[in-house]
């Protein structure tokens, strides 16, 4: 199933900061974030554990709560190469073992 | 190294026409894995590569088979296209699946057309 991303869109300025959150029904692994800017490929951008432990960007940040099933990413002081669609991935125990599963998407567009 | 490549970067197909598009990465990774993107649905996966010799299916395998010929090339083959196959398809590749899963890296695409 599916993790659901809030909000599906959110528009800022330069300087504003945005939270996008990630939420799963499935007990979770690990939670993956990646930034797609229009016409090219997602980008990596951080893994968070089980655990606490967290691989990725120095500049990006984000949450992992393992009880509730959910993840928040943090963009702080925006820039406008910050536009584009971020989609958060999951890896489920269970039947779903080793597959990240992706959230629709959160657009995020920046203007000056 | 030109990380994850895809070939072709565009396709238009007739229904019921077959086409393979093809996967390679030269980051000597174990893993890789084939996406479909449209528009609303995020990526879903179609079938995966744990390891050189094993493949798996994702959340979307209908109408789909894969071949992964050795470490760093893996194939996505639709033998008999239909209008719902249009979308963008993106393969990728990383270190390792499962529990401890490392980032991907993904390819440019390959956007399918079938009329």
């Amino acid at each position: 199933q599916q993790p659901v991303q809030s909000p599906q869109a959110v528009i800022l300025r330069e300087g504003e900061d945005a939270v996008i959150n990630c939420s799963s029904s499935k007990a979770l692994y690990s939670v993956h974030w990646y930034r797609q800017k229009h016409g090219e490929a997602p980008v990596f951008l951080m893994i968070l554990l089980k655990g606490g432990e967290q691989k990725g960007h120095e500049k990006i940040s984000a949450s992992f709560n393992e009880k509730k099933q959910q993840s928040s990413l943090y963009l702080t002081a925006s820039q406008l190469s910050y536009s584009g669609t971020y989609f958060c991935g999951t890896v489920a125990g269970g039947t779903s073992y080793g597959k990240l599963t992706f959230g629709q998407g959160t657009i995020l567009t920046v203007h000056p | 190294n030109a990380g994850v490549t895809q070939t072709p970067k565009f396709q238009v197909l007739k229904t019921g026409q077959s086409m393979t598009l093809q996967c390679a990465q030269d980051m000597n990774h174990n893993s890789m894995y084939w996406y479909r993107q449209d528009p609303g649905m995020g990526l879903r996966l179609i079938y995966y590569s744990a390891s050189e010799g094993t493949t798996d299916k994702g959340e979307v395998p209908n109408g789909y088979n894969v071949s992964r010929l050795n470490k760093r090339e893996f194939s996505l083959r639709l033998e008999s296209a239909a209008p719902s196959q249009t979308s963008v398809y993106f393969c990728a590749s990383s270190e390792a699946a499962g529990i401890s899963a490392n980032e991907q890296f993904f390819g440019p695409g390959t956007r399918l057309t079938v009329l």
